[in-house]
């Protein structure tokens, strides 16, 4: 029973576009959400939060955007540049709290030259 | 700032082996957690710990595998005996538990290959 979910396996994006990548999620308590990167033989890294008060927050490139009613999240990249190449997680807490986290299969993002 | 420091990187052992992983986390930080990442299963919680006191160990898979948290700056998972299905990336992270939000930091994983 997979609580988070990212259904694109993988995404190809041209240099300077936009990356858009999903995530959906089926508990209703879970209202603290993060995207990490994770670059090959490293661990995760935290990119960016946002709180299910919110319906966005931006940090440079990077835009997370929630729809509670959908239960949905996306993280948008722009502009994409190669070194954005790396796996995205999706991850989601409930209470508010960064424990106990539930990771999403992840998405690996391409950003071509 | 060092990070989270986990050891070895790599593992290779044999089935019925015991292995000790072992992370040091980010100091000052209060909450440690323990991850296996399989290609079948993602990346999945396998325990954390508060204040060095287990909290929820209800990722842990079987009773062959063992946490323990004796410090504030030092964890070890053990399996024993290992078998190959076992075979993983195994990372610690550490988190300054505030009382709500706050990303947990990730260690470079162990590669753990059990033959």
């Amino acid at each position: 029973d997979q609580q988070v979910k990212q259904n694109s396996p993988s995404l190809s994006v041209q240099e300077g576009r936009i990356s858009i990548l999903n995530c959906d999620y089926t508990n209703s308590m879970f209202d603290y959400f993060l995207w990490y990167k994770k670059y090959p033989a490293e661990g995760p890294t935290f990119l960016i939060s946002i709180s299910s008060i919110k319906d966005k927050n931006e940090d440079g490139r990077f835009t997370v955007f929630l729809n509670k009613s959908a239960k949905h999240l996306s993280l948008h990249i722009v502009p994409s540049q190669p070194g954005d190449s790396a796996v995205y997680f999706c991850a989601a807490a409930a209470n508010n709290a960064g424990n106990m986290l539930t990771f999403g299969g992840g998405t690996r993002l391409m950003v071509k030259p | 700032d060092a990070g989270v420091i986990q050891s070895p990187r790599h593992e290779v052992t044999e089935m019925g082996q015991e292995v000790t992983l072992r992370c040091k986390p980010i100091s000052g930080h209060n909450s440690l957690f323990w991850y296996r990442q399989t290609m079948m299963r993602g990346l999945e919680l396998l325990i954390y710990f508060n204040n060095n006191v287990p909290i929820d160990d209800s990722g842990m898979p079987e009773d062959r595998f063992s946490a323990k948290m004796p410090n504030a700056s030092f964890s070890t998972l053990k399996i024993q005996p290992s078998e190959p299905r076992d075979s993983a990336v195994y990372f610690c992270a550490s988190r300054l538990n505030s009382g709500g939000g706050g990303e947990q930091y990730f260690g470079p994983g162990t590669r753990l290959t059990v033959t």
